[in-house]
């Protein structure tokens, strides 16, 4: 277990439609990415939150937004839904800052679009 | 463009044989290379990981994998196979950043 939990684990929601996904890190880890990996393909970065600061992003759209809080909790918020958001959603948490430090995944919030 | 390939979409092997899963990736620098694990209903889970030092490198579960310069290449082995390897497994790369960029993944089925 990694210590990272994600919630809803399933959602189903209709174009247009927001959403917001929930991730737990744990304990002391200040940095949270969350990435997007569609059916069939690798996990795409999305963002990276440190601090509670967006400090890296993706090739996403500003729809795709985020949050930070000081209880090591995040949040994934979607506007405007549309069919190709349709994926597995993940978080990744650490300790530190750098590179170098062990990102730990949770299992994922799994959204479709209808 | 810069990208991670792995050339194998499915790999099926054995209970007991050896497994080689193939990485290459395409960029101007030595990136920093990972491998990660992925079973159904389950996040990723780091199997090891390359920065420096010996090109061999020691996972968990058995596994290793072995960085060529020379090849753009940092594939995965495992000696022996268990039914439980059967799963997905990602290589990725990052460098002095913050994000992973992740190949299409390999599926491996392991076959009594």
């Amino acid at each position: 277990e990694t210590g990272v939990t994600q919630s809803p684990t399933h959602l189903i929601k209709t174009r247009g439609q927001q959403v917001t996904l929930r991730c737990s890190s744990q304990s002391g880890h200040n940095t949270v990415s969350w990435y997007q990996q569609a059916l069939g393909q690798g996990p795409q970065f999305i963002f990276q939150y440190y601090r509670e600061e967006e400090n890296g992003r993706g090739n996403f759209p500003p729809r795709f937004s985020g949050l930070q809080f000081p209880n090591y909790s995040s949040e994934l918020n979607v506007n405007a839904l549309e069919l190709d958001d349709s994926a597995l959603y993940l978080c990744a948490s650490r300790a530190t800052h750098g590179t170098q430090e062990t990102q730990y995944f949770g299992p994922g919030t799994r959204l479709l679009v209808l | 463009a810069q990208s991670v390939t792995q050339p194998d979409i499915h790999i099926t092997v054995s209970e007991g044989a050896s497994l080689e899963l193939r990485c290459n990736y395409s960029y101007g620098a030595t990136p920093y290379l990972f491998w990660y694990v992925q079973s159904p209903g389950q996040g990723l889970q780091l199997l090891l990981k390359y920065f420096s030092g010996d090109t061999l490198v020691q996972g968990i579960k058995g596994f290793e994998a072995e960085f060529k310069r020379s090849q753009s290449s940092f594939n995965l082995r495992k000696p022996s196979v268990h039914w439980s390897d059967a799963a997905e497994y990602f290589c990725a790369v990052s460098f002095n950043d913050y994000k992973l960029s992740f190949g299409a993944g390999t599926t491996v089925t392991v076959r009594a």
